[in-house]
């Protein structure tokens, strides 16, 4: 199946960390990607991780990958008000020449001043 | 140019009305994605092309037409929809095949179907 989970809300206060979590199905994939989506916008690629790494850091952006049991999560370190948005993980399918791009369920952050 | 243009950003048609989406970018990606997302939901692909060619449709009703006229642009033609095909439609492209990097977005078109 093409199931890709996560938890639909997440609330933190500004200044503390904030960690989202996905589970995902396809053990083949090659690369796992994160993007946030603001209110009434498109998407934005924050970051991704090639399947061959356990943890990739992108300035407040930690990615942890667990391939057994097919978990990845996303840490935001020093959450600002202007991270509140939906996160969505998503995940490679390939089809020989052709691949398709299947998010998660999105998780909303809210951030508290 | 890093950037996924869609045209509208807004779009309000009757369910008689035909009417099309469009879709371009010039970063020399060959495959093109349209995708549709209701209010709290993810993204749900619709098609791909791949090559200017039609690799993938998602089972979408045939009142949606995509058309790949060229290697930057990608179309989605209108017809006869209904209130529930009310969504975003957002396009994408990338690059062929594995190490793609990800998908790069558009803003997406704010469909309105009364």
């Amino acid at each position: 199946g093409e199931d890709v989970e996560q938890s639909l809300f997440l609330s933190v206060r500004e200044g503390d960390s904030s960690v989202i979590n996905c589970t995902y199905t396809d053990s083949s994939s090659t690369y796992l990607y994160w993007y946030k989506q603001e209110p009434g916008a498109g998407l934005q690629l924050l970051t991704y991780i090639f399947s061959n790494m356990d943890m990739k850091q992108d300035q407040r952006l930690t990615v942890l990958l667990n391939k057994k049991d097919k978990h990845l999560s996303l840490r935001i370190a020093d959450t600002q008000t202007g991270d509140s948005a939906i996160y969505f993980c998503a995940e490679i399918f390939y089809g020989g020449a052709t691949n398709k791009l299947i998010f998660g369920t999105g998780t909303l952050l809210a951030v508290q001043p | 140019d890093t950037e996924v243009t869609q045209t509208p950003k807004h779009l309000v048609m009757g369910m008689t009305n035909k009417k099309s989406l469009k879709c371009e970018q010039h970063m020399g990606h060959r495959a093109m994605y349209w995708y549709k997302q209701k209010a709290k939901k993810p993204p749900e692909l619709m098609f791909v092309y791949s090559y200017e060619k039609l690799s993938i449709n998602e089972s979408v009703p045939s009142r949606f037409s995509p058309e790949c006229p060229n290697s930057s642009l990608l179309n989605l033609h209108l017809h006869a929809l209904q209130p529930e095909d009310s969504a975003l439609y957002l396009c994408a492209s990338s690059q062929v095949g594995q190490g793609t990097g990800g998908y790069t977005f558009g803003s997406g078109t704010r469909l309105t179907v009364v």
